[in-house]
């Protein structure tokens, strides 16, 4: 089964705005990962935040994780035409060898 | 270095038909996955190898599922006899033995057989 769901299932923005998605889970995690999956292509990871962490930067990302509400979100400031993609919270939950992946957000950005 | 590599990228074959797919991880990376991606869902695990030891097949429908990696390189997944509802992506990823980012379960994924059951 699903570990977490994303929301919104669906996304547009214009290029140039910011896109936020959200992620939810439900057990005791290590760390949260997110993955942006381009149409017909594989999952390229992103970022990852661990537990005890709240906030994480990698150049146009954003990340925050609430261990408390077992959330996530995941901000894309400035977004371009090529952020264009399915966007994936991924959980290594505490006790597993694996990943347990959301549902995913699909974000379009209209130049 | 030279990614996950899968093959074929696209296969079309009717129900009761048997198919397989290929995996080639990344060069030194002990962990592979193979995942069941159906539309509009996020990728579901079926099988973990451990360099050729299986770690986790809780999910692999056993009954027309097999999956192996006898040399713990490659790896291939075969579905015996297919059924509509196997409609879906295949995934493979591997993991590197030692993570760039200490403590990490980043996976490298392949690009995926797209299969279609008629």
């Amino acid at each position: 089964s699903q570990q977490g769901e994303e929301d919104p299932q669906a996304l547009s923005i214009q290029e140039g705005e910011n896109a936020t998605m959200n992620c939810s889970y439900k057990t005791s995690i290590n760390n949260l990962q997110w993955y942006r999956q381009n149409s017909g292509r594989g999952l390229v990871h992103l970022i990852l935040i661990r537990s005890n962490e709240r906030e994480k930067h990698s150049g146009r990302l954003r990340v925050t994780l609430d261990t408390s509400k077992k959330s996530s979100s995941l901000l894309i400031t400035a977004s371009r035409a090529a952020d264009t993609a399915s966007y994936f919270c991924a959980t290594d939950r505490t006790g597993a060898n694996n990943l347990f992946f959301g549902t995913g957000t699909r974000l379009t950005v209209i130049p | 270095e030279a990614g996950v590599a899968q093959s074929p990228r696209y296969k079309i074959i009717e129900k009761r038909q048997s198919v397989a797919f290929w995996c080639n991880p990344i060069s030194g990376h002990a962990t592979l996955y193979w995942y069941q991606q159906i539309l509009g869902q996020g990728p579901k695990l079926l099988i973990q190898f451990q360099n050729n030891g299986v770690v986790d097949d809780s999910q692999l429908p056993k009954d027309r599922f097999s999956a192996e990696r006898l040399k713990g390189v490659d790896s291939t997944l075969k579905i015996q006899p297919a059924k509509l509802e196997d409609s879906a992506v295949y995934l493979c990823a591997s993991r590197p033995t030692v993570p760039r980012d200490r403590g990490s379960n980043e996976q490298f994924f392949g690009p995926g057989t797209r299969l279609t059951v008629l």
